[in-house]
This record gives structure tokens, sequence and C-alpha cells, in this order.
């Protein structure tokens, strides 16, 4: 059964620096893996998709990385904002899921001070 | 519309009392998910839908539970004799296809509907 940790659960840093968010699964057998961004009181806004054959995604000064075979995803924000306050929840996408079924880390809530 | 809806936002009932939760996908998708994410847990899948498929309702905790998808559009996830453990958010989610995996396809998620049993 495919797990999905993501460590650490909470990550407090002054604005500016760099975050650097950390999922792992235990099953390399996946389709792809996302990035969600979830504010309080609301649903999931995904932020980047790697598919299996990619090492990495970058969208503005968000970057994710995949390492397949060790099962690693990392996800990187340049110069952090206090905006980008929020809780960061990776998903993996596995072949042995039937459907588009994701499984789900339990999240990293990140605050940045201005 | 321009995005996942769901109603209502929040739904306050008595332990044993029937919840109805209503999910409107984006238009056009044909794929449609339920997941529930309780108080310090991840996001747990219920049931999807694809189409006019027989819907994957592996996820589902207890026969309590039930869902359906009228017309292909919208659902309704209906939560009867509700328990105390029933509390959480309960989130849908839309995207444009199933079938074919080579797509990726992202997920779409709605607000949710925050349910406490009391």
């Amino acid at each position: 059964k495919q797990e999905v940790t993501q460590i650490p659960a909470a990550l407090s840093v002054p604005e500016g620096e760099n975050l650097v968010l950390n999922c792992s699964f235990t099953d390399s057998a996946i389709y792809n893996l996302q990035w969600f961004r979830q504010d309080p009181g609301k649903g999931l806004t995904s932020l980047l998709l790697i598919q299996s054959s990619q090492r990495e995604q970058t969208s503005g000064r968000l970057n994710a990385s995949l390492d397949k075979s060790s099962g690693r995803s990392t996800l990187y924000i340049a110069a952090s904002q206090p905006g980008d306050s929020a809780t960061y929840l990776c998903a993996v996408n596995g072949i042995k899921a039937a459907g588009n079924k994701l499984t789900f880390g339990g999240g990293t809530r990140v605050l940045v001070k201005p | 519309g321009a995005g996942v809806s769901q109603s209502p936002s929040n739904k306050v009932t008595e332990k044993g009392k029937d919840v109805e939760l209503r999910c409107d996908p984006i238009s056009g998708h044909t794929a449609l998910y339920w997941y529930r994410q309780s108080l310090g847990q991840g996001l747990e899948f219920l049931i999807y839908f694809q189409g006019n498929s027989a819907p994957d309702k592996s996820g589902l905790p207890s026969d309590r539970f039930s869902a359906e998808r009228t017309g292909g559009s919208v659902s309704t996830l209906t939560i009867q004799r509700t328990q105390q453990e029933d509390s959480a958010v309960y989130l849908c989610a839309s995207s444009l296809s199933v079938i074919s995996r080579a797509t990726n396809e992202k997920l779409f998620f709605g607000s949710g509907t925050q349910l406490s049993v009391l």
C-alpha cells in the first residue's frame, strides 16, 4: 500500500528565506506526483505536477524535483513571502491505484514571518 | 462554472441525523472525486465517478456513506445516521478525464464542506 510522508509537519521562516519541503513515498510505481497548496478554510490549489518521466517542474518561484527511484520529491520556494503561508500537500498517483485516485501526505504547515 | 462548487460550506448536525453534501464540478469534467480531511489527518479518498462507468466506492468507510452523480454532472454525498467521527471537511474534486493516464491531468478541488456532528 502506498504511503506518503511529509517532513516537517510545520515550518516557520522569516520573509526572504528559501523554503524546502520534503515528500517521500514508499512505492516508486507512480504516474505522477502533485504539489498542492491549501489555505485555511479553503480547498486545494494545484501548484505543480511532475510526471514520472520528469526530474523537475518550475513555475515562478516554485521548483519541484522528483527522484522516483528513491521515492522522494522536494518543493523549493525561493525568496519566501508572507503570502506563501499555507499548508502544502504532496500527492502521488500510483500505478496500482485504479482511476486517478491520489494518495496524500499529511502536509507541511508553513508560516512566513514578515 | 469557473471552478468546483460545493454546498453547504458548513453543516452542523446532530448525531443520528442524515446529511447531504453537494458538488458541482467544472463544466465538461467527466471525472469527479470525493475526499475527506479529518483534523490532523491527511486526505482520505472516498469515491470517484468517471463518465457513465460504475463508480469506484472502495474508499467509503461504511455503508452509511453513499454517493450519486446525476446526469454526469452534479454529485451528492449522503451520510446516514451521522456519528461524531464523521466530523471532517468533505472535499470534492474534478478532472477532465481519466480515460488516458498519459495525459496526467490535474485535479481541481472545491472549497469543501465542513461537517460538524454534535
